[in-house]
Parts: structure tokens; sequence; C-alpha cells
């Protein structure tokens, strides 16, 4: 495996059921994300990993829940999740958080349907 | 707090054309970076600007900078079927581990 995978690619979750969505980056970076992305809207960023510790939680609703056991991998738990939480889920990684080494590198996200 | 708006929302041409999309902000910021996005994928880095100014070409597409580092511009020359996808600006403002956004425009080129 190449970059950064993800999974599952699509996933459609009732309001009151728990799960978690998976990253994995091959690429040696220190950072990894994790963004919202909806029709015609900016990419929300969700929260930032920088060397496996949180350093962003943009006012994120507790029903997702992080989780970085290490450098190369990040988890989004889920739970009890709203209809308008149906969107594109993407995971990214970067060198670091400044200049070049904010290029970031993206999975091919995960689709969620919350009905 | 930092905004990058694009324009147009959305833009479809036939193939062969030129075009520009822009990314403008009130804001100024460290780099910008553009990248494209293909249905069901995640965004793709194309390029990344950092001087005020600064060109850079990669094959038909050509991406510019502002002097005042406070817009960029993405021009491309003869568009083919493959240039389509959502075109993304990003922008390093003033908050650590964050890149500022804009909405994109949709690019379709039509055969």
């Amino acid at each position: 495996e190449t970059g950064v995978t993800q999974t599952p690619r699509h996933l459609v979750m009732g309001m009151t059921n728990k799960k978690s969505l998976k990253c994995e980056q091959h690429l040696g970076h220190n950072a990894m994300y994790w963004y919202k992305q909806s029709a015609k809207k900016p990419l929300e960023l969700m929260f930032v990993y920088n060397f496996k510790e949180q350093t962003e939680n943009n006012s994120v609703p507790s029903r997702f829940s992080p989780e970085c056991p290490n450098s190369s991998h990040l988890f989004l738990h889920l739970h009890t999740l709203q209809p308008e939480d149906s969107a594109l889920y993407l995971c990214a990684s970067s060198i670091g958080t400044s200049g070049r080494y904010y290029e970031q590198y993206f999975g091919p996200g995960t689709r969620l349907t919350v009905t | 707090t930092q905004l990058l708006e694009q324009s147009p929302q959305f833009l479809s041409i036939q193939e062969g054309e030129n075009l520009t999309v822009y990314c403008n902000s009130s804001s100024v910021f460290s780099s910008l970076q553009w990248y494209r996005q293909e249905p069901g994928e995640g965004p793709v880095l194309l390029v990344t600007v950092v001087t005020g100014g600064e060109v850079k070409k990669l094959k038909r597409l050509t991406f510019q900078f502002g002097d005042a580092r406070k817009d960029s511009s993405l021009h491309i020359t003869a568009a083919q079927p493959g240039d389509t996808g959502l075109y993304l600006c990003a922008g390093e403002g003033d908050s650590n581990y964050q890149l500022i956004w804009g909405a994109g425009t949709k690019l379709i080129i039509k055969p």
C-alpha cells in the first residue's frame, strides 16, 4: 500500500449505531488530519494530530471521537450521529505544519450516510 | 477570520478553450496551495506558491500568487476532458495547524 488509505469507502449507519473510520498513511509523515467535506462548502477541519498529540479540535461535537495510536494510524469513532453528519470524511497527512511541510496528502475518503 | 473565496463556483466549457479561476482574500497568506479533486477521490496537491508574484507552470496549468499574497489564480490553456474536477485553494494563514480552504470551483470540460 502506498499513500493514504481509508476504510471503509462507504458507510450507512443509523443514528443509534456506533462505527469507526480508519486511516493509515505510508508516507512517514508526522501530522494527520480529519476533515469533513459537504457540498459547496469549504473543507472543515475536525481534528489535527501532530506527532501523535492532538493539537486542534475545532469545536467538533462529542459524538465524533478521534484516536491516534501511532503516527501512521488515525481513527474516527462515531456514535449517535445525526442526519446532518452525512458527508465525505477525508483523512490527510503532512510532513509538518508550516510552509512546504504543510502540503496535504489525502485519502480517498469515506462517504458516510446517516439514516 | 481569514476567508478564501473562489470564483467562479462552476464552469463548463468546451475542450480546447482557455480558462482562469480565482482564489481571493482580504488576508495575507504565507503560502497558498492548489488541489484538484475528482469524483470519489480525495484532493490531490497540484502546486504550492510561496513568494508574492510567483508564477508556476505545470504543463498547461499556470498558477500565480498575487504580489500582496492575498490572492491567486489558476489558468488552464487548451483545456482537456482530463482537467475536469473540483479545484480547491488552501492558504497557510495565521492559525497554527490549520489551512484556510476555499469552497472550490467545479470545472467540467466537454469533449
